[in-house]
């Protein structure tokens, strides 16, 4: 089966910026959708397509890609942006869709 | 503005069976791809399985672990979405959520429902 993988939790303090990456080995030829989840809500979609931001979401939401590895970063972080993080993308016959194990961000 | 409202949740016992439904609104149901993703408590989320529209041939997708006892359909004349689970075990107790797919984002689960929760236990 098809992994991605996900470091289980990032902290930084407010005003920084937050990075969080998503690795896997089609990740160079298959887009990675980002979703946020706070505590005891529904996932949010914050990222598409590697880079693309939904209307509605804040511009210190981003995303970019590089080879195998896929990077969420939140810069001026907010204690309101505290919450875990999920990757999402498809695996090599685009029939099965893999989470990665999601990154909890805490805020200092 | 799109609205995915689950029901059907519950406690059954193991071996046994359940259906979750998702009522749809504020899109064209019918040229939607749909997804199951659930969460069990306390882990991350995990996808389930897919649908696609009948001009897709209805063609549908399973994650490993539910392959042979779930089963996802759909019924575009009342805008709903199911999913059948038969030979439940523990291990599928969680929130079930639907999602849209692509609907305004190429590839993403763009809109979810708030989710049912599924209780496998004796």
């Amino acid at each position: 089966s098809y992994d991605l993988t996900q470091p289980p939790s990032v902290s930084v303090s407010p005003g920084q910026t937050a990075r969080i990456t998503c690795s896997g080995n089609l990740l160079s030829k298959e887009y990675v959708h980002w979703y946020q989840q706070k505590s005891g809500q529904v996932p949010l979609l914050i990222i598409y397509k590697d880079t693309e931001r939904p209307s509605g979401v804040p511009e210190r939401f981003s995303g970019s890609s590089s080879g195998t590895t896929v990077t969420l970063a939140i810069s001026g972080v907010l204690a309101e942006d505290e919450g875990d993080y999920y990757c999402l993308s498809t695996d090599s016959s685009g029939s099965h869709q893999v989470f990665g194990g999601g990154t909890r961000l805490t805020v200092l | 503005e799109v609205q995915l409202v689950e029901s059907g949740g519950g406690v059954v016992k193991p071996g046994g069976s359940l259906r979750v439904s998702c009522a749809a609104s504020g899109f064209t149901f019918r040229k939607a791809w749909l997804n199951w993703v659930r969460q069990a408590p306390g882990k991350g989320l995990e996808w389930v399985g897919r649908i696609k529209t009948e001009t897709d041939s209805g063609t549908t997708d399973y994650a490993a672990p539910v392959t042979g006892r779930f089963t996802i359909s759909r019924d575009d004349s009342k805008n709903i979405l199911y999913l059948q689970m038969d030979s439940l075990k523990s291990d599928d107790t969680a929130v079930y959520f639907c999602a849209t797919e692509g609907l305004g984002s190429q590839g993403a689960f763009d809109y979810w429902g708030q989710g049912t929760l599924v209780t496998v236990s004796s």
